[in-house]
């Protein structure tokens, strides 16, 4: 079975400093990748997404995240962070044959001014 | 404005009271899905839904019912709501295949007492 494992349930940071939040797969077969963001008090909404092609994907506000296969990790950074990135970050994993994301546990970014 | 809804947003109930959370769309999604979300736990999938009619179980269905009868409505149904369904519960939709993004509502916050 699929499982997605995030190292750090919780990540401090201060404000303009890099970030870096693991997420390691497990699967044998090929699969899709996705991190999704949750602000306090809101939906999740897609960060960025890595179906196949270059293993390094740009998303939305300047995060970015490196697809590795031997590993099967796909962590995500960002090189400097605001206080708005304050939020919960959820890496999801589909298999390419089955049409369903299995969720992660989340990790919990603050940022301190 | 593409957005998925859901009411209510907060609901207090007792042990045994039957509830509804409604669940509705303005995209035109075949797929639909409901989740909940636990600390330590990530979102685990109740029920989902490929199209009109067809729905099928998630991964934490007990004590869960839905129905599909119009595309863009997706309503949960506890018939009979136990403490352990205390949780945060998210509807989402998109469009074809699990390639695709997963747009999500603002989330239900329920306590049962």
């Amino acid at each position: 079975a699929q499982s997605v494992t995030q190292l750090d349930s919780q990540v401090p940071v201060f404000e303009e400093a890099p970030v870096e939040l693991r997420c390691n797969y497990s699967s044998s077969v090929s699969v899709y990748l996705f991190w999704y963001v949750q602000y306090p008090n809101q939906g999740l909404q897609l960060l960025l997404k890595y179906l196949s092609g270059s293993t390094l994907v740009k998303g939305i506000n300047g995060f970015e995240a490196e697809f590795n296969k031997s590993q099967t990790s796909f962590h995500l950074r960002k090189p400097s962070v605001h206080i708005s990135d304050t939020a919960e970050y959820f890496c999801a994993v589909g298999k390419t044959s089955y049409d369903k994301v299995i969720f992660g546990p989340g990790t919990s970014l603050s940022v301190i001014p | 404005e593409a957005q998925v809804t859901q009411n209510p947003r907060y609901l207090i109930t007792v042990t045994g009271k039957k509830l509804t959370v409604t669940c509705s769309q303005n995209m035109n999604h075949e797929y639909m899905s409901w989740y909940r979300q636990d600390p330590g736990l990530g979102l685990r999938q109740i029920y989902y839904s490929m199209n009109v009619e067809v729905t099928d179980k998630g991964d934490v269905p007990e004590g869960y019912k839905v129905s599909r009868k119009e595309k863009r409505n997706f309503p949960l149904i506890l018939e009979s709501p136990s403490p352990n369904q205390t949780s945060l519960y998210f509807c989402a939709s998109r469009s074809g295949t699990a390639y695709n993004e997963q747009f999500f509502g603002p989330g239900t916050r329920l306590t049962v007492l």
